[in-house]
């Protein structure tokens, strides 16, 4: 079935670094979504894209179909970016979102 | 702001006990999702519905039923519980299946099987 893998599983970041979250896809994908889940547990939507990159404030996502492959990019992290992120990719026949095992990112001062 | 309420937030039961997960949404969305995250595997779905009396069955449906009684509301009932169900479960909505429109989730039940 669709794999999603993504890495790295776990990361460390210093305040005001940055880093790069990856998913690959072991098919064609149509979309993938980008999800924080915040230390009370609620996931929230960062990112929709069926295509190129969307920027929003410190967050960048590039996805690209063809390689099969997203990344979700963090600059001059903040304490409150810490968190599980995951991503979802959506199937060529829309039907189905797999997820990836999610990235534990740990912003320290 | 879309909004997906789940309850309860923490739920122990016992192996073989009956258990009924909740979640409303008020986004007026068609699509409603259980899904299960565990460690090392994500998310992964369990049932979902495109509206009130309709049910589709996900990756992971063995031992969980579910029921859409409104378009607001979609239930998800472990009949015999099992320690192998003990997960953090996350309902969700959206407008369309895939398309441009994401999904928005609730906070979540913990969910724990003795």
């Amino acid at each position: 079935g669709d794999q999603v893998e993504q890495s790295p599983s776990a990361l460390s970041l210093h305040e005001g670094t940055g880093s790069a979250l990856r998913c690959n896809f072991t098919t064609t994908m149509r979309a993938v979504q980008w999800f924080r889940k915040n230390s009370r547990g609620s996931l929230i939507n960062l990112f929709y894209l069926a295509s190129g990159t969307k920027e929003n404030g410190r967050l960048k996502s590039a996805f690209d179909s063809k390689e099969r492959y997203s990344t979700l990019h963090i600059r001059d992290a903040q304490l409150e970016d810490s968190g599980t992120y995951f991503c979802a990719a959506e199937s060529s026949a829309g039907n189905k979102l797999t997820f990836g095992i999610g990235t534990r990112v740990l912003v320290r001062p | 702001e879309a909004a997906v309420t789940q309850s309860p937030r923490n739920k122990v039961t016992v192996t073989g006990g009956n258990v009924t997960l909740s979640c409303r949404q008020t986004n007026s969305h068609n699509y409603m999702y259980w899904y299960r995250q565990d460690t090392g595997h994500g998310l992964r779905l369990i049932h979902y519905s495109y509206g009130a009396g309709n049910l589709q069955i996900g990756d992971v449906p063995d031992g969980y039923k579910a029921t859409r009684t409104t378009q607001e509301d979609f239930f998800l009932l472990l009949e015999l519980a099992s320690p192998s169900q003990t997960s953090l479960y996350f309902c969700a909505s959206s407008e369309k299946l895939g398309g441009t429109e994401t999904l928005y989730f609730g906070s979540g039940t913990r969910l724990t099987v003795l």
